[in-house]
């Protein structure tokens, strides 16, 4: 079983759908981050968590730290959000636990 | 927010060549860097961490005297890729750390011939 499961793994949505992305964890963490990663390849930090939630344009992610749970949400979404977002798990070492990614496409 | 350069984005090479990839904390002093790699249609592999003057610590599986890694100073890292093949080719992508937030490089696309 990964340390950091990720789901769904593919997500087909159409524009202006509002859109979540799950993240489950096993390990100790000190950080949770959502990573954006555009079909070029490079990659994108949207947010770094340990508590609570942030929210940045329209996008929103939370963590609950009891239940080892993280969400990315998407509101009113874009074709240009389409991209694969990665959940990474900082554990208390500083070493990165990746999950295996969500491949988002928003149809116009 | 801080941001961190990787050099080249792109580059070919033949087999049996070495390729030297950078990764730069422009505006930070990256006390620890991170080297991944990745494989098509599969999530980032943590390859080795990287310590300002010490060694780097390589992951299980990968190996050292191929890839060399060098952290000279608190903004650059080097991660070279010895005697390349085929199977080398992939998305290389560091990170730096100045505390705990990592910050990511844009990524270097190998491609051994």
């Amino acid at each position: 079983k990964n340390e950091v499961e990720q789901s769904p793994q593919n997500l087909t949505a159409q524009e202006g759908e509002f859109i979540t992305i799950n993240c489950s964890y096993s390990v100790g963490i000190s950080a949770l981050h959502w990573l954006q990663q555009h079909p070029g390849g490079g990659i994108v930090s949207l947010f770094m968590l340990s508590s609570g939630k942030k929210k940045h344009g329209r996008l929103i992610a939370t963590i609950n730290i009891q239940e080892k749970h993280s969400s990315l949400h998407i509101t009113a979404s874009h074709p240009r959000d389409s991209a694969v977002y990665i959940c990474a798990a900082t554990q208390n070492n500083n070493d990165m636990r990746f999950g295996a990614g969500t491949r988002l496409t928003v149809k116009p | 927010g801080a941001v961190v350069s990787q050099h080249p984005s792109r580059v070919i090479c033949k087999s049996g060549t070495s390729v030297k990839i950078e990764c730069r904390s422009l505006d930070f002093q990256a006390t620890t860097m991170f080297w991944y790699r990745q494989f098509p249609k599969k999530s980032l592999m943590l390859m080795a961490t990287s310590n300002e003057g010490s060694k780097a610590t390589y992951e299980q599986g990968v190996e050292k005297d191929k890839f060399l890694i060098n952290h000279a100073s608190l903004t650059l890292s080097t991660l070279t890729v010895t005697s390349a093949h085929p199977e080398d080719s992939s998305f290389y992508i560091c990170s730096a750390t100045p505390h705990e937030t990592q910050y990511f490089g844009p990524g270097t696309r190998l491609l051994v011939l």
